[in-house]
C-alpha cells in the first residue's frame, strides 16, 4: 500500500482565494511526523509545515496551515489567500520511527493560482 | 545559516560513464539523504547517511552509492550510466535521523545521460 496518497494531479485556485490540497497516509507506528513541500519549476524542494503525530493542534505557518485528521489519517494542506508565487508542485511526506526514520513522498499535486 | 549546497548543478554524461554528485549539509546537520526524481516514478529514496554510516537504502542497484564524511558532506555516485538514470538528484539534511527531524533540500543536480 502507498505510504502518501495525494489523490489530485493538478488544481486550480484564484488569486487571494484558499485552496485544500489533500493528503492521506498509511502507517500503524504511532511515532511519525508529517511534512509538506512546495517546488516551484526551479525544482528546489521547499519545507512549508510540519505536523507530528502527538501534536494536539493543528499547525500553522503563515498563510499555510495544516488540516491534520488522525482518525481519517489524513493530513490536507491549506494555503489561504493564493499567491500567483504559490503556483507550484505540492509534495506531502512522512516520516515514521518503525521505518527508521525513512521519508515518504506522494505524488504531488499541481497548483496553479490564477489571476 | 547556509542551506544544503549540491554541485554540480547540471551534468551530462553518456552511457557507461560514472558520475560523481556532491552534497554538502546545513552547518550541524548531521543526517543526509538521497533522492531521485523522475517525471515518471516521482521521488523515490534512494539512501540515508548519519553520521557516516548508511541507515536507510531505498530500492536501487548496487550501481548507486554513497558515501558521507566526517564533516557530514555526502557523496553519491553512479557507476555504469544508463538512459534511465537522467534525473534530478536531490539532497537533504536535517539535524538528526528522528521521525521529528524536518529534511530541507539542496537546489538539485540535473543528470543527463546521452
Amino acid at each position: 500500500a502507498q505510504k502518501i496518497t495525494q489523490t489530485q494531479p493538478g488544481m486550480f485556485v484564484q488569486e487571494k482565494e484558499a485552496v485544500t490540497l489533500d493528503c492521506t497516509y498509511d502507517t500503524s507506528d504511532p511515532s511519525y511526523g508529517l511534512f509538506w513541500y512546495k517546488q516551484p519549476s526551479s525544482g528546489e524542494m521547499i519545507f512549508l509545515i510540519y505536523q507530528g503525530s502527538y501534536d494536539q493542534q493543528n499547525a500553522t505557518e503563515g498563510r499555510y496551515s495544516l488540516n491534520f485528521q488522525k482518525a481519517r489519517k489524513s493530513a490536507n494542506l491549506v494555503i489561504s489567500a493564493s499567491q500567483l508565487g504559490d503556483s507550484a508542485m505540492y509534495f506531502c511526506a512522512m516520516r515514521e520511527w518503525s521505518t527508521g526514520n525513512q521519508f515518504y513522498f506522494g505524488t504531488g499535486t499541481s497548483l496553479t493560482v490564477i489571476p | 545559516k547556509a542551506g544544503v549546497t549540491q554541485t554540480p548543478r547540471y551534468l551530462i554524461k553518456t552511457r557507461g560513464q560514472q558520475v560523481t554528485l556532491s552534497c554538502s549539509p546545513i552547518s550541524g546537520h548531521r543526517s543526509v539523504s538521497w533522492y531521485q526524481q523522475t517525471p515518471g516514478q516521482g521521488l523515490q529514496f534512494l539512501f540515508e547517511y548519519f553520521s557516516e554510516t548508511q541507515r536507510n537504502k531505498g530500492n536501487f542497484p548496487g550501481r548507486f552509492s554513497g558515501r558521507q564524511f566526517s564533516n557530514s558532506r555526502s557523496e553519491m555516485n553512479v557507476s555504469t550510466l544508463e538512459l534511465g538514470d537522467s534525473a534530478l538528484y536531490l539532497c537533504a539534511s536535517s539535524l538528526t535521523s528522528g521521525a521529528i527531524d524536518t529534511q530541507y533540500f539542496g537546489p538539485g543536480t540535473r543528470l543527463t545521460v546521452l
